[in-house]
């Protein structure tokens, strides 16, 4: 059963700083990675998606790298914004079947402090 | 830019009561999703839809869930009777394709069973 972890629960930086959210899952069989972010009490954001074949995706400063052998994943965020603060949620996929359904690990708590 | 969304943004109700979970997915996206958050807990996947069938759900969809695609817009979660444990916030989900595609997350119905 494919079990997803985030690392740290919570982080607090300085704006500007640049900085790196883990991801780690137990089945290195995955299709895609999805990266989300979610503002409190909000839906989900869709950031970036690696599929499984990729090494890293980019989306202006954010950088999401994907590892399958070793069950990891990054998320970079450059230059850190206070509106940058949100929940990041990571979400593998497993398998090439058209379910597609996404297990979520349980998020980091980023907060930029102006 | 098209959008997932749900009705209503938050209902309450009793516990035994049966409840409706409205969603509007992207136009002309294939696949359908039901999730789950309850507070401070990870996202859950609930169920999958795809060709006006369920394709794949979880030990959580009961048979006190049921799904449906009543017209060509509209996909609904029904609960049958509330217990208090489905307080949560539900997500619906959709994407276009079947392989390699992002799913787009609704802003969630948080729902609360007293």
């Amino acid at each position: 059963k494919q079990e997803v972890t985030q690392i740290p629960a919570a982080l607090s930086v300085p704006e500007g700083e640049n900085l790196v959210l883990n991801c780690s899952f137990t089945d290195s069989a995955i299709y895609n990675l999805q990266w989300f972010r979610q503002d409190p009490g909000k839906g989900l954001t869709s950031l970036l998606l690696i599929q499984s074949s990729q090494r890293e995706q980019t989306s202006g400063r954010l950088n999401a790298s994907l590892d399958k052998s070793s069950g990891r994943s990054t998320l970079y965020i450059a230059a850190s914004q206070p509106g940058d603060s949100a929940t990041y949620l990571c979400a593998t996929r497993l398998g090439s079947g058209n379910t597609g359904k996404l297990i979520f690990g349980q998020g980091t708590t980023l907060q930029v402090k102006p | 830019e098209p959008e997932v969304t749900q009705t209503p943004s938050h209902q309450v109700t009793q516990m035994g009561q049966e409840v409706i979970l409205r969603c509007v997915p992207i136009s002309n996206h294939l696949y359908f999703y039901w999730y789950r958050q309850i507070l401070g807990q990870k996202v859950e996947f609930l169920v999958s839809f795809y060709n006006n069938e369920i394709s794949e759900k979880s030990e959580i969809f009961d048979d006190q869930f049921s799904v449906e695609r009543p017209d060509g817009s509209n996909f609904t979660l029904k609960i049958r009777s509330t217990k208090l444990e489905d307080s949560a916030m539900y997500f619906c989900a959709s994407k276009r394709t079947g392989s390699t595609d992002t799913q787009y997350f609704g802003p969630g119905t948080r729902l609360t069973v007293l």
